[in-house]
């Protein structure tokens, strides 16, 4: 199994209703980024997370850390067309690169 | 203008044939990673680079090299190229090895051997 679970595998919503993706790591997190990905392109950050309760908003996504649980979950209200794509969590384990989870394809449709 | 770029976007060869992929960051950044992306969309570190010197290599065949010329640019060579290579290849940046700053991806070379 992965270091770094990511839930659910898949996920198709209705334009204007809101989704969570969860990320659970196995070991110890010392950070935690969020990337989506369109299909063709590259990574694009969305947000990092280094402290236990930590919560960031970037418009209408949401991103909080559960240091304890080791866990993350991404919130996306309202979806648009816009927020489809692949979303990534990486850890950070201070091991001088990232680890990441095997991605949550998101659909939105209208 | 693009902050990490690579070239090519599409490769396409035959097995047994030797490639290379270039990449380019233009954010001042120290550290330089390879990443493989598989079919299923897993997202694998292959090699990172800090000011030209090799500080990962994650069990990846010897076919693989990687070279760092100056601080900005790290490519990727591969030799006898085999089917399971097919993947999409990332170049990433970051401004040091020290955690908490994010990684800067490229577009990716999608490869794939016939």
């Amino acid at each position: 199994s992965q270091e770094l679970e990511q839930s659910p595998q898949s996920l198709i919503v209705q334009e204007g209703k809101n989704l969570t993706i969860n990320c659970t790591s196995s070991k110890t997190l010392y950070g935690l980024y969020w990337y989506k990905q369109k299909y063709g392109e590259g990574l694009i950050f969305l947000m990092m997370l280094q402290k236990g309760g930590e919560e960031k908003s970037h418009e209408k996504i949401t991103a909080k850390l559960d240091e304890k649980k080791q866990q993350s979950s991404l919130h996306i209200t309202a979806s648009q067309p816009s927020h489809a794509g692949i979303y990534l969590c990486g850890a950070d384990r201070r091991d001088y690169k990232l680890s990441f989870g095997a991605g949550t394809t998101v659909t939105v449709r209208a | 203008d693009t902050a990490v770029s690579q070239t090519p976007k599409y490769l396409v060869t035959q097995m047994g044939n030797d490639k290379s992929i270039k990449c380019e960051q233009n954010l001042g950044h120290d550290t330089m990673y390879w990443y493989k992306q598989d079919s299923k969309k897993f997202l694998k570190i292959m090699f990172s680079y800090n000011n030209k010197e090799l500080i990962i290599n994650e069990t990846v065949p010897n076919r693989f090299s990687p070279k760092s010329p100056d601080k900005a640019h790290l490519n990727l060579h591969i030799n006898s190229l085999e089917l399971g290579d097919s993947a999409v290849y990332f170049c990433a940046s970051s401004p040091s090895l020290i955690s908490n700053q994010p990684q800067h991806f490229g577009d990716g070379t999608r490869l794939s051997i016939l």
